[in-house]
């Protein structure tokens, strides 16, 4: 069964803080990494998606890969209290394709 | 990316009533949509695969006969829970996948049912 583990948290940090967010799975085959993130009460928006080995950043997110240690992160920089939300990371299966597994979601929070 | 709503945002029924979530793709279409529940403190679980005239593709463990599917139009997706009792109370969230095909998923607002 594939299996996609996140610490459920809470995180805090302080406002202007780096938040690093972490993620693993089970399935060696998966091919495409994504972390959403979920407002409480709201459905999930995609904010990272990331597909080889590597860091990838966009603005102030940072996604990291190591498939061969099954590993991936978030990283946000400069941490506003707007960011205070559970982070869902999300994995295909082997093949490809649409059908995600998501962990349970960490829940980060940002102190003023 | 995708624009996906959803109708209604919430909604409260008596138990053994049916109630119907659509899910409607604004601004492409969409040959298949997932339906994803809910529950509170919880991951996101794929309940079935919707997919444009044919039949729906159902997770295991999901009763196909109480959550059914419709897929009439590419621009439309409509889960009816059937019967709906208690347990059924859940935030269901419909979503199409973007073009490229690889994982990428867009959600619509998401409809919470509560079952009394």
């Amino acid at each position: 069964q594939k299996e996609v583990e996140q610490n459920s948290g809470p995180l805090s940090v302080p406002e202007g803080a780096i938040a690093s967010l972490n993620c693993t799975y089970s399935d060696r085959g998966s091919q495409s990494f994504f972390w959403y993130r979920q407002y409480s009460g709201k459905s999930p928006e995609l904010i990272m998606s990331i597909y080889s080995n590597g860091d990838k950043e966009d603005g102030r997110f940072t996604a990291q890969l190591n498939k061969a240690s099954q590993y991936v992160s978030l990283l946000i920089r400069d941490s506003q209290p707007s960011d205070s939300a559970t982070y869902l990371c999300a994995v295909n299966g082997e093949g490809g394709g649409n059908k995600l597994t998501f962990g349970t979601g960490t829940q980060l929070k940002v102190e003023l | 990316g995708a624009v996906v709503s959803q109708h209604p945002s919430w909604v409260i029924c008596k138990s053994g009533t049916s109630v119907k979530i659509e899910c409607r793709s604004l601004d492409f279409q969409a040959t298949t949509m997932f339906w994803y529940r809910q529950f509170p403190k919880q991951s996101l679980m794929l309940m079935a695969t919707s997919n444009e005239g044919s039949k729906a593709t159902y997770e295991q463990g999901v009763e196909k006969d109480k959550f059914l599917i419709n897929h009439a139009s590419l621009t439309l997706s409509t889960l009816t829970v059937t019967s709906a009792h208690p347990e059924d109370s859940s935030f269901y969230i419909c979503s199409v996948p973007g073009l490229a095909n690889t994982g990428e998923l867009f959600f619509g607002e998401g409809s919470r049912l509560t079952v009394l």
